[in-house]
């Protein structure tokens, strides 16, 4: 069945404009999670969404990053104002649920911000 | 904080020979441990995982990992390595108590020679 898919593959942007990365879960799963790997950070979680709601936003870098899921399925990763160290491969998630359940990962968009 | 240490970001072995991939969590309560690999320009894939029961975890491709409370290690091992194993491979675990955002180790980058 479909994987877990992301869009764009790749974002090249200039510093200051604004950007939306995307993410489709596989369907069925109610938890989502997004994650940035850069080089001098590994991986870092961001945000999840179980359904629609994120609970816990304390894992964004920034007041210029947000987040939302509309339908329990698409979520969309907004970037405003975009700095160079926001140049990153962002990967997103989705699990059936919570907790333990294994966390299916898309193939990342990579951001880069001239 | 719970934190995730990988021994060794680069690791090379001979193929055919042990694959031996540290990891150690910080915290004094176990928490759900993963290991991922990341093969280039691909998302995560999860290899294996441990959340209760038997404490010798098998994973695909012929890796296995053994949780040890006493040491607060997780280390992933293969008998004999494979060209095809050459990846980056990321430890993580979940925290007790939290929504199951993992939280990765630096990754270790295996390269097999032939």
């Amino acid at each position: 069945g479909a994987g877990v898919s992301q869009s764009p593959s790749n974002k090249v942007t200039e510093k200051g404009k604004d950007v939306e990365l995307r993410c489709d879960p596989i369907s069925g799963h109610t938890a989502l999670y997004w994650y940035r790997q850069s080089l001098g950070q590994g991986l870092e979680f961001l945000i999840y969404f179980q359904g629609n709601s994120a609970p816990d936003k304390s894992g964004l870098p920034s007041d210029r990053f947000s987040a939302e899921r509309t339908g329990g399925s698409v979520s969309t990763l907004t970037i405003q104002r975009t700095q160079q160290e926001d140049s990153a491969v962002y990967l997103c998630a989705s699990s059936l649920g919570l907790d333990a359940d294994t966390q299916y990962f898309g193939p990342g968009t990579r951001l880069t911000v001239l | 904080a719970q934190s995730v240490t990988q021994l060794g970001s680069h690791v090379s072995v001979s193929e055919g020979a042990l694959v031996l991939l540290r990891c150690n969590y910080s915290s004094s309560v176990p928490p759900y441990l993963f290991w991922y690999v990341q093969y280039p320009n691909q998302g995560l894939q999860l290899l294996l995982k441990y959340t209760t029961g038997a404490t010798l975890v098998k994973g695909i491709n012929g890796f296995e990992a053994e949780f040890k409370k006493s040491e607060t290690s997780f280390h992933l091992t293969k008998p004999s390595a494979h060209m095809s194993d050459a990846a980056e491979y990321f430890c993580a675990v979940i925290p007790p108590g939290s929504q199951g955002n993992l939280i990765f180790g630096k990754g270790t980058k295996l390269s097999v020679k032939p």
